[in-house]
């Protein structure tokens, strides 16, 4: 099974500061078939489920603010928050899907606001 | 619309089992693959597994093999998770959710909350 794996684990950020989250698969992503990178990044704010951000490495779902932007290469991506907001409280994950159905998610990254 | 609507929370004693249900609409099962994640308290995701109810397969992560069974009723457009054997350790949220496959189309239920206690 691939490996997911997200730091930091907690991340206190100031309102309108940029805030960034790596993770690191245990083997590359990339789908020489499609051409594509399939890692996803979600968002779970508290008492709600899991929310789509990222797909595919950088596309973000429909109605994510541009604020957030995805990036990275083969196992190293990024997830960045330019400007954070109160909203954006929450735990992050990167979940990889490049044997889909089989998915995994990184442990993900609990957001706080300072 | 897609709504992915899970049954309602359940206490269960160590040592029982429990049958979750995610009734779809929206969609047809028949061609997408249902996944189910857990959230215990104060830890991460975990994908327990997933069924293509279109063709009965099923997959089960390593950790829950021998004790999680996947079934889908097409005619019922519903899926279900029976988890057996049950520990402290099952005390979650479980989720079921139409994973996006490329396309950004993600859907999750509202979650289902066991909890295993004496």
């Amino acid at each position: 099974d691939i490996v997911m794996t997200q730091i930091p684990l907690s991340l206190p950020v100031t309102p309108g500061e940029s805030a960034s989250i790596s993770c690191r698969s245990s083997r590359s992503l990339f789908d020489p078939v499609d051409g594509n990178i399939h890692l996803d990044w979600y968002l779970q704010k508290p008492g709600q489920s899991p929310q789509l951000l990222i797909h595919t490495l950088s596309y973000r779902a429909s109605g994510v603010p541009d604020r957030f932007s995805g990036s990275g290469s083969g196992t190293d991506f990024t997830l960045k928050i330019s400007r954070v907001e109160a909203e954006d409280v929450g735990v992050y994950y990167c979940m990889q899907r490049l044997d889909f159905p089989s998915i995994t998610f990184g442990q993900g990254t609990r957001l706080e606001i300072k | 619309q897609v709504h992915l609507v899970q049954s309602g929370a359940v206490v269960k004693s160590p040592g029982a089992s429990v049958k979750i249900s995610c009734k779809a609409s929206g969609f047809s099962l028949s061609s997408y693959a249902m996944h189910w994640v857990r959230q215990a308290p104060g830890q991460g995701l975990e994908s327990i597994g997933w069924i293509t109810a279109g063709n009965g397969n099923t997959r089960a992560s390593q950790k829950f093999q021998g004790r999680v069974t996947f079934t889908g009723d097409i005619s019922a457009t519903t899926v279900y998770m029976e988890l057996t054997r049950l520990t402290s350790e099952d005390t979650a949220f479980y989720y079921c959710a139409r994973i996006n496959t490329g396309m950004g189309d993600d859907h999750w239920g509202q979650g289902t909350l066991v909890t295993v206690s004496s």
